[in-house]
């Protein structure tokens, strides 16, 4: 019952921008867009997070459609620590009753 | 701060037998949360703690699954008796409600294999 589409696998040139899709169209108003990523034999790791509006932070930014519908994490400056695999996550529920909905997730191949 | 813990890393069973998994959350955290990532596959919920209550199980298989959280802090899951298609990585992850990230914090999981 995942809640997100995304590409199995996406390759980047080492210093281009990643730009890894994510489709949601069932989201509700309430349900926020999260992002993490997992680097080989470790657990996942946040990325950043949203609801409505454009966010960015020190490692990423997060562009949601105005529909919410989709939307697209951005890494500005891709290096080959980046290669990992990158799950969008639908958050439901609220304050201690959310639960995570993670997709298949994309492989980004950060090459040089 | 310490991050979540969790033995073992790595577990080698044959079909029919029993597994135990620990976590220990980050001090002060006071919702755990049980994962099973099957290979190629996102992290799927299994079960969520809030303190020493269950919040969320209906993913667990609880004919053969079962998990506690004694005094509220750690946890295990135990599968008894394991069959082929629970290989699979076990995640604990932790989270501190009220925060403006609600962030889970993850362990790096116990790699199960049942032969």
């Amino acid at each position: 019952d995942a809640k997100t589409t995304q590409p199995p696998s996406m390759d980047c040139a080492e210093g281009r921008a990643a730009n890894l899709p994510c489709n949601h169209s069932t989201i509700s108003g309430n349900e926020y867009v999260y992002w993490y990523r997992q680097i080989h034999s470790q657990g996942p790791q946040y990325i950043i997070h949203g609801l409505k509006n454009n966010e960015t932070n020190e490692m990423a930014s997060l562009i949601i459609t105005e529909d919410r519908k989709s939307s697209t994490l951005i890494l500005p400056h891709a290096t080959l620590r980046d290669t990992a695999v990158y799950y969008c996550i639908v958050r439901v529920g609220m304050r201690n009753f959310n639960k995570f909905y993670f997709g298949s997730g994309t492989k980004l191949n950060v090459k040089p | 701060e310490a991050g979540v813990a969790q033995s073992p890393r790595y577990k080698i069973i044959e079909k029919r037998q029993s597994v135990a998994f620990w976590c220990n959350p980050i001090s002060g955290h006071a919702t755990l949360y049980w994962y099973q990532q099957i290979l190629g596959q996102g992290p799927k919920l299994l079960i969520q703690f809030q303190n020493n209550g269950v919040v969320d199980d209906s993913q667990l298989p609880k004919d053969r699954f079962s998990a506690e959280r004694l005094k509220g802090v750690d946890s295990t899951l135990k599968i008894q008796p394991a069959k082929l298609e629970d290989s699979a990585v076990y995640l604990c992850a932790s989270s501190l409600e009220g925060t403006k990230r609600n962030e889970q914090f993850f362990g790096p999981g116990t790699r199960l294999t049942v032969l």
